[in-house]
């Protein structure tokens, strides 16, 4: 199971907005409506951010907004704080397993 | 509250056997299926296994099919891994998840432990 395709780092300042790409096939992104986002802060598990594509779990914040396009994947989270530093992990269904990115690191600056 | 507690890691040779375990709380655990997922130091995430709700059917990552089985115990609504042949690849951080639904859908993980560390080295 090849793992999806995120850009290792993205950075913005306070109050930008910033995209975070997760590119797979037709067997995972492009084939399923189950894509979700995690976001990690050192040390800490991860937390499910947006889930069925577009989908936030009660308690998240709606700066954090999620899209699909194909077999690709987006996270965008606007008006950028501090506390949104941290890595961020896109996720698939892929017939009967899961796959995840590799993970970006997301720099506040 | 949803809780979700690790134990059973620990430090063991190349080839060595391990157990992992994960009570819960909070939830009707037949309800919903449940998901391994590791960490290796300083790198991503990594589903390991997961198991439907109340069927407990399996699924495996092929880096670990053959070695590893995943199970749950209804009556202690507590989920296991039963880790054999292990490698030092194998070396990583363990999180149980919980998933939203029934296995393969919606997401894997709406809740997740805090995770219990795996070192395999001689």
């Amino acid at each position: 199971q090849s793992a999806l395709t995120q850009p290792a780092s993205v950075s913005g300042s306070p109050g930008q907005s910033i995209t975070i790409s997760c590119t797979g096939t037709s067997n995972d992104i492009g084939g399923y409506n189950y894509v979700s986002w995690y976001q990690q802060h050192p040390g800490k598990a991860p937390k499910l951010m947006i889930y069925e594509v577009s989908n936030r779990p009660s308690g998240v914040s709606d700066r954090f907004s999620g899209s699909k396009s194909g077999n690709t994947a987006s996270l965008t989270i606007s008006g950028l704080q501090a506390e949104d530093e941290a890595d961020y992990y896109c996720s698939s269904y892929t017939s009967t397993n899961w796959v995840f990115g590799g993970g970006t690191k997301l720099t506040v600056l | 509250e949803v809780h979700l507690l690790e134990s059973g890691g620990g430090l063991v040779q190349p080839g060595g056997s391990l157990r992992l375990s994960c009570a819960a709380s909070g939830f009707i655990f037949s309800n919903y299926a449940m998901s391994w997922v590791r960490q290796a130091p300083g790198k991503g995430l990594e589903w390991v296994s997961g198991i439907s709700g109340s069927a407990g059917t399996t699924f495996y990552a092929d880096s670990v099919k053959g070695r590893f089985t995943i199970s749950r115990d209804y009556s202690k609504s507590t989920l296991y891994l039963q880790m054999n042949s292990l490698r030092v690849d194998d070396t990583a951080v363990y999180y149980c998840a919980k998933a939203q639904g029934a296995y393969g859908s919606s997401s894997l993980g709406d809740y997740w432990g805090l995770g219990t560390l795996v070192t395999v080295s001689s």
